[in-house]
């Protein structure tokens, strides 16, 4: 089975600075690489995707994500964080099957004035 | 478009108890899961159905059923809770598969006393 570490279950940045947090996955194989964000009480919503191609992804709210094959990593960053990216974010990985998600334990981003 | 509702929001039971925790889409997906989340482990997937008649467990399925008899309803039941099934309970969709984004709902609160 896939597996998913993300590593620091609580970030903490000042308005402004660079949001960084770390994804690796477990996998013999490329699998698809996803980053979902979740706020208070809500559901959780895709940020962005990694299935094939350009392994620099762009999502929404100026997020971004590098897929490194050789290092089994996907981290998701962020140039200058706003108090508005103050949230739970989660990193995911589709098995080869395309059937089953693996989710991280997630990240709690808290974002400082 | 309504997307993906869960009812109900929230819900009590006492151990021993039996419920049935509701999702339904309207966007023709016929890929759909349900998730527990629980604090420190991410989001855990517990059946998943890829259409209408057909489905599969995920990593911690016990305790829990579901059936897929249309596209649009994905009930999940709890036989007779436990209080280790105290969680938040959340149903995703997509087109196909999880190598498509996974829409998902606001989620039920679920307490087991």
């Amino acid at each position: 089975a896939q597996s998913v570490t993300q590593l620091g279950s609580h970030v903490s940045v000042s308005e402004g600075a660079l949001v960084l947090l770390r994804c690796n996955y477990s996998s013999s194989v490329p699998p698809y690489l996803f980053w979902y964000v979740q706020y208070p009480n809500q559901g959780l919503q895709l940020l962005l995707k990694y299935t094939t191609g350009a392994t620099l992804v762009k999502g929404i709210n100026g997020f971004e994500a590098e897929f490194k094959k050789s290092e089994t990593s996907f981290h998701l960053t962020k140039p200058s964080a706003h108090m508005s990216d103050a949230a739970e974010y989660f990193c995911a990985v589709s098995d080869t099957t395309g059937n089953q998600f693996y989710f991280g334990t997630g990240t709690s981003l808290t974002v400082i004035p | 478009n309504a997307g993906v509702t869960q009812t109900p929001k929230f819900q009590v039971l006492k151990t021993g108890q039996s419920m049935t925790l509701q999702c339904a889409q309207d966007m023709n997906h016929e890929y759909m899961s349900w998730y527990r989340q629980d604090p420190g482990m991410g989001l855990r997937l517990i059946h998943y159905s890829v259409g209408a008649g057909i489905t599969d467990q995920g990593e911690v399925p016990n305790g829990y059923n579901v059936s897929r008899s249309t596209t649009e309803d994905f009930p999940l039941r709890l036989l007779s809770a436990a209080p280790s099934q105290t969680s938040v309970y959340f149903c995703a969709s997509s087109y196909s598969g999880t190598n498509q984004p996974q829409h998902f709902g606001d989620g039920t609160r679920l307490s087991i006393l």
